[in-house]
């Protein structure tokens, strides 16, 4: 089974800042990797699917990057509605999905 | 607009059985692939299966593989998990998922882009 790995488990960020969270695999998922945020008490939602496309209604000051075993999410300009947590999942090595244990994004 | 609503919480005893609806709307069930996914208290996300419901085949984690049935009715939009076997670990948040892609255009075994609201199975004795 492929484990993804999250890091930093949290980050503490100012609104404003940048934020950059990466996200490892035990080998080689291509492209296929999605990242989700989710908030307390909500359903996961979709950022990024294929490692840097922009799911519908995301605002472009998310952007993913990577392929292969590294991958990472910024967030270049933090707003209040963006400290959550987030999970990335690989979809490559189906019917084998695995999810990263999270990053949460709290205010710094 | 697109939306997939689940049936409420549950509460169940340990060895029992649990089946949770998840109720799809403003498009055609068979078009996308459907997962479930749970999530137990402060904990993170954990893939359970994925249906086709044009055709029913299906797709389980191996760790759920004994225990877990997806099932669809296209009669009524609805896709249904059931888990038997109940312990006290399986208290979670227990979500469904659609795709991103419809089937007919490479979607399958893809990005999860719409998910209901979410079911709260809680087991106790």
């Amino acid at each position: 089974e492929i484990v993804m790995t999250q890091s930093p488990a949290t980050l503490s960020v100012s609104p404003g800042e940048r934020a950059t969270l990466s996200c490892r695999a035990t080998q080689s998922i291509s492209g296929n990797l999605a990242w989700y945020q989710q908030k307390p008490g909500q359903p996961p939602r979709l950022l990024i699917y294929g490692a840097s496309t922009r799911a519908t209604g995301i605002p472009a000051r998310f952007s993913g990057s990577g392929s292969g075993t590294e991958f990472t999410l910024t967030i270049s300009s933090l707003q209040s509605e963006d400290f959550a947590v987030y999970y990335c999942q690989q979809y490559n090595n189906w019917p084998s999905y695995t999810f990263g244990q999270g990053t949460k994004l709290e205010i710094k | 607009q697109v939306q997939l609503v689940q049936s409420g919480a549950e509460v169940k005893k340990p060895g029992a059985s649990v089946k949770v609806s998840c109720k799809a709307s403003g498009y055609t069930l068979t078009t996308y692939y459907i997962h479930w996914v749970r999530q137990a208290p402060g904990q993170g996300l954990e893939w359970m299966g994925i249906i086709n419901p044009s055709g029913g085949s299906t797709n389980y984690a191996q760790k759920f593989q004994d225990r877990v049935t997806l099932t669809s009715d296209t009669s009524t939009s609805t896709v249904y998990m059931e888990l038997s076997s109940l312990r006290s670990d399986d208290t979670a948040v227990y979500y469904c998922s659609r795709e991103i892609l419809p089937v007919a255009i490479g979607g399958g075994y893809y990005a999860m882009a719409v998910w209901g609201q979410g079911t709260t199975v809680t087991v106790s004795s």
